[in-house]
């Protein structure tokens, strides 16, 4: 069976601070795929990237930065200089073998000005 | 660009009535899911389909129905409603299985 944990539930933070919202992973599979989700309070999903399990290169994409490490089954995700439109919740998820995508619990992150 | 679109919206039951929630896809994508959201809680496979007349299982079936009759269509059945049901119903859909799911802006559920 295959899991993924996100252990903050809630991170408040102020603008302008980086934050990092943390990923870890169970899977018996030695191929698989990982995604990053934002739901913003509008309830929509809103895809954000997409790493497999051959490709531990980091990703940044503007603000935002991705490290994947196979070693600590994790996959982070850092908002640098974070703003007010980056709250959110952020969901990790895994999808193995088969066609299921497992998704984590979400990170609720409240940005303040 | 329609992409996923999902009706109804916003929906009240009765115990015991049952609907169809209503999924469509204008991305002519092979793949399409339905998942339910429960307050504070990730996100959690009901069914999936692979293609038109091929449906399975995903993590929690009970109590609800799928057929696939077409590429573009993947209605979800809830034929008793209980208030465990009480949910946000995401329909998604994707080209293959590897490739990010496109997702619809969901349907509130309450059964009272």
């Amino acid at each position: 069976a295959q899991k993924v944990t996100q252990a903050q539930t809630e991170i408040s933070v102020v603008e302008k601070e980086d934050v990092t919202l943390d990923c870890v992973y169970e899977t018996r599979d030695t191929t698989y795929y990982l995604f990053w989700y934002k739901q913003p309070p509008s309830g929509e999903l809103v895809f954000l990237i997409r790493r497999n399990s051959f490709d531990e290169q980091n990703e940044i994409s503007g603000r935002y930065s991705w490290n994947f490490q196979k070693s600590t089954s994790s996959f982070n995700f850092t908002i640098t200089a974070s703003q007010v439109v980056d709250s959110a919740v952020y969901f990790c998820a895994l999808r193995n073998a088969g066609n299921m995508l497992t998704f984590g619990g979400g990170t609720r992150l409240m940005v303040k000005p | 660009n329609a992409g996923v679109t999902q009706t109804p919206k916003f929906r009240i039951l009765k115990i015991g009535q049952s609907m169809t929630l209503q999924c469509t896809q204008d991305m002519n994508h092979n793949y399409m899911y339905w998942y339910r959201q429960d307050p504070g809680m990730g996100l959690k496979l009901i069914y999936y389909s692979v293609g038109a007349g091929i449906t399975d299982k995903g993590e929690v079936p009970n109590g609800y129905n799928v057929s696939r009759s077409t590429t573009e269509d993947f209605p979800l059945r809830l034929e008793l409603a209980a208030p465990s049901q009480t949910s946000v119903y995401f329909c998604a859909s994707s080209v293959d299985s590897n490739q990010p799911q496109h997702f619809g802006d969901g349907t509130r559920l309450s059964i009272l």
